[in-house]
């Protein structure tokens, strides 16, 4: 079974701009989070979403969005974009509902790098 | 603030040795805590898993026991491989009205195996 894909994989971008990044979950797999994984920082949760729908959100400026569509495959777009945006950006794709103890399934991410 | 905490950034640890990577918590209504391993240019794998009602969890070479009332887990690995030289992450969870999918990670601890 072929594993979360993100792409791109590498981005350079300037300060202003905005960038979206994609996300393919594994195949039947309906949840998708987002992650930014910055040194000191660990991971931190962006957003989850669950049939086309934002059900858990982390807490991030408004610039940092994202949306799914209807064969689960997920979007993240940042907005206006800072230096500190900067940082790897992690896609997981999960079943549907799970009570506890089970586990996300993680892409590779994609690098951004904002100069 | 950060309610998932990993102080000790690396560790070395001779190859065959017991590793012991150590996480603490601030959130009492975590119900689940996960251990993911990343390697560098990919996502984060999960390891194992344990439920805040239980206190050890075992699964091969890999032990993760809980203490609840000093909110602190431990990752034991024996006997430590080459291949274990990785980044640590510990994770905890509180289940929502969806299950447990929003991950709270800490800032991971960097592993080296000593041949």
């Amino acid at each position: 079974k072929a594993g979360v894909t993100q792409t791109p994989r590498y981005l350079i971008k300037t300060r202003g701009q905005q960038v979206t990044l994609s996300c393919s979950p594994i195949s039947g797999h309906r949840s998708v989070s987002w992650y930014q994984q910055t040194p000191g920082q660990g991971l931190q949760f962006l957003f989850e979403y669950f049939s086309e729908t934002q059900r858990n959100k982390g807490n991030f400026p408004g610039r940092f969005s994202g949306r799914q569509f209807s064969n689960s495959r997920s979007e993240m777009n940042v907005s206006t974009l800072e230096l500190g945006d900067s940082a790897l950006y992690l896609c997981a794709s999960s079943l549907a509902f799970s009570r506890g103890g089970y586990e996300q399934y993680f892409g590779p991410g994609t690098r951004l790098t904002v100069t | 603030d950060q309610q998932v905490k990993q102080n000790s950034p690396s560790l070395s640890v001779q190859e065959g040795r017991i590793s012991i990577l150590n996480c603490d918590y601030t959130n009492s209504m975590f119900d689940y805590f996960l251990w993911y391993k990343k390697y560098p240019a990919e996502g984060p794998t999960f390891l194992i898993s344990i439920s805040s009602i239980k206190d050890k969890n075992e699964d091969g070479r890999f032990t993760v026991f809980l203490n609840k009332s000093a909110k602190h887990l431990s990752l034991h690995i024996v006997p430590s491989q080459p291949g274990d030289s990785a980044v640590y992450f510990c994770a905890a969870s509180v289940e929502g009205n969806f299950g447990n999918e929003k991950l709270t990670f800490g800032t991971g601890t960097r592993l080296t195996i000593i041949p």
